[in-house]
């Protein structure tokens, strides 16, 4: 079975440019996640959609971050402007999303993109 | 406070010997989930292994097993007989809460640094 699919695995980009990433989720999961992954802040929730509805952006770091989720197979991550600061690993992880919210809902990580912004 | 705590920056185990990775967590809700991931260098995140808050048995999969102790809040990994494909960062994680919607976030440790000696 397909993983969670990530594009690009990396990004080299300069700063101001817009990035985006994308993020195909397990066929049936119903509920993704993205994540950014740094040294200094470890693993960090940036937002969560469940049935393609944003649910928690609690996480999105700014204005410059925005997220969708157009469909059940596919979301994009888009920074615009990029800065230096957003270099990072961005995950994309997906889950079953169970109704009534079963503890054992795994989330299944792709396999990131690293940005670098220059 | 956090949430969940993982105190061992890194640590060294030989070839075929066992090895304990300490995460404790804190939550007052009486259902949760607790997993584990792992973070090899070449970045992606796997997940290991799952315990529910009510799971009576410790889980195990294959070479790895968690040892739950519900009262003092720990959900240490145990890899046994360990590889150097073992080498690598180990992540805890607790779900716990529940919204409306039944969304239930994720928290992540810091990580543990596993390093196999051959």
């Amino acid at each position: 079975d397909a993983g969670v699919i990530q594009s690009p695995r990396h990004e080299v980009t300069e700063m101001g440019q817009e990035v985006t990433l994308r993020c195909k989720p397990i066929s049936g999961h119903n509920s993704l996640f993205w994540y950014r992954q740094t040294m200094m802040r470890g693993l960090e929730l940036l937002i969560y959609f469940n049935n393609n509805v944003p649910i928690d952006d609690s996480g999105m770091p700014e204005d410059r971050f925005s997220a969708k989720m157009p469909n059940a197979s596919f979301s994009t991550l888009k920074i615009q402007p990029s800065e230096p600061r957003d270099s990072a690993v961005y995950f994309c992880a997906s889950s079953t999303g169970l109704a009534g919210g079963s503890a054992k809902n795994i989330q299944y990580f792709g396999a990131g993109t690293r940005l670098s912004v220059l | 406070a956090q949430k969940i705590t993982q105190t061992q920056p890194g640590m060294f185990v030989q070839e075929k010997e066992a090895v304990t990775l300490d995460c404790t967590y804190d939550t007052s809700d009486q259902s949760y989930g607790l997993f584990w991931y792992k973070q090899p260098s070449s970045g992606e995140m796997i997940f290991l292994i799952y315990q529910g808050s009510y799971d009576e048995q410790n889980a195990t999969e294959g070479r790895y097993s968690l040892n739950f102790q519900k009262a003092r809040k720990s959900a240490n990994l145990v890899i046994s007989a360990s590889q150097l494909g073992d080498s690598a960062m180990y992540f805890c994680a607790m779900r716990e809460g529940r919204s409306a919607g039944g969304y239930q976030k994720v928290t992540f440790g810091t990580g543990t640094k596993l390093q196999v000696i051959p």
